[in-house]
């Protein structure tokens, strides 16, 4: 089945910093989204991906959905601490899909005050 | 607030109980969604609902199942529960084919004892 690797699985930063995190699959995805997930919450989403090479930013985070359409990765600029959480890549498949999304496994993001 | 709508938001119950949980999508989203989050598998998609129809199943148990009610709530039943089934339960709801975005509910945590 469709899987998606998403890397790092945690990460430990000072406030200030930058952060990048990344998805691969070795399957095409037709639509990547981004999720941020407070403990005890749901996802909230951040970013979402339509087209192969697309570039989209929110605020301070940048997110682009990769040219083979079998990856994507997410930049957040200048953290701070209530960017603590942990972020999901998700993507939504080509063909026969119902448009259930297949979750990356989490990168958990600290920060440093 | 993504506009969906979970109940409750916490179970407890014993091995062998069945429950039901409860979600009303975002206003005019006709598919619904359910999807696990578990520490060990991560985020997984059950089933999904479109209009009051069954359109796919993903990693969902044969003592789980769902509906969709006329007026688009949907509920997932789990029966003979086991140890294991304690996780996060996640509503997700979407608008019309043509968006991929998702949203999610604040889910039910459920502990089996």
């Amino acid at each position: 089945g469709q899987q998606l690797n998403q890397s790092p699985q945690s990460m430990f930063i000072q406030e200030g910093e930058d952060v990048s995190m990344n998805c691969t699959s070795s399957s095409i995805f037709n639509t990547w989204l981004w999720y941020k997930q407070d403990p005890g919450e749901g996802p909230v989403l951040l970013i979402a991906l339509y087209k192969a090479g697309e570039l989209t930013s929110n605020g301070r985070l940048t997110a682009q959905f990769g040219i083979t359409r079998k990856d994507s990765f997410l930049n957040i600029s200048a953290s701070i601490p209530s960017d603590v959480g942990i972020y999901f890549c998700a993507g939504l498949g080509y063909g026969g899909s119902q448009g259930n999304l297949i979750f990356g496994k989490g990168t958990k993001l600290s920060v440093k005050p | 607030d993504s506009g969906v709508t979970q109940t409750p938001k916490h179970l407890i119950t014993a091995t062998g109980q069945r429950v039901t949980l409860r979600c009303s999508p975002r206003s005019g989203d006709l598919s619904v969604y359910w999807y696990q989050q578990s520490l060990d598998q991560g985020l997984q998609f059950l089933i999904q609902y479109y209009n009051g129809e069954e359109r796919a199943k993903g990693n969902i148990l044969e003592r789980f199942s769902a509906q969709q009610f006329p007026d688009l709530h949907s509920e997932l039943n789990l029966s003979s529960l086991e140890l294991g089934d304690s996780a996060l339960y996640f509503c997700v709801s979407r608008g019309d084919r043509f968006t991929d975005t998702q949203y999610f509910g604040p889910g039910t945590r459920l502990t089996v004892l």
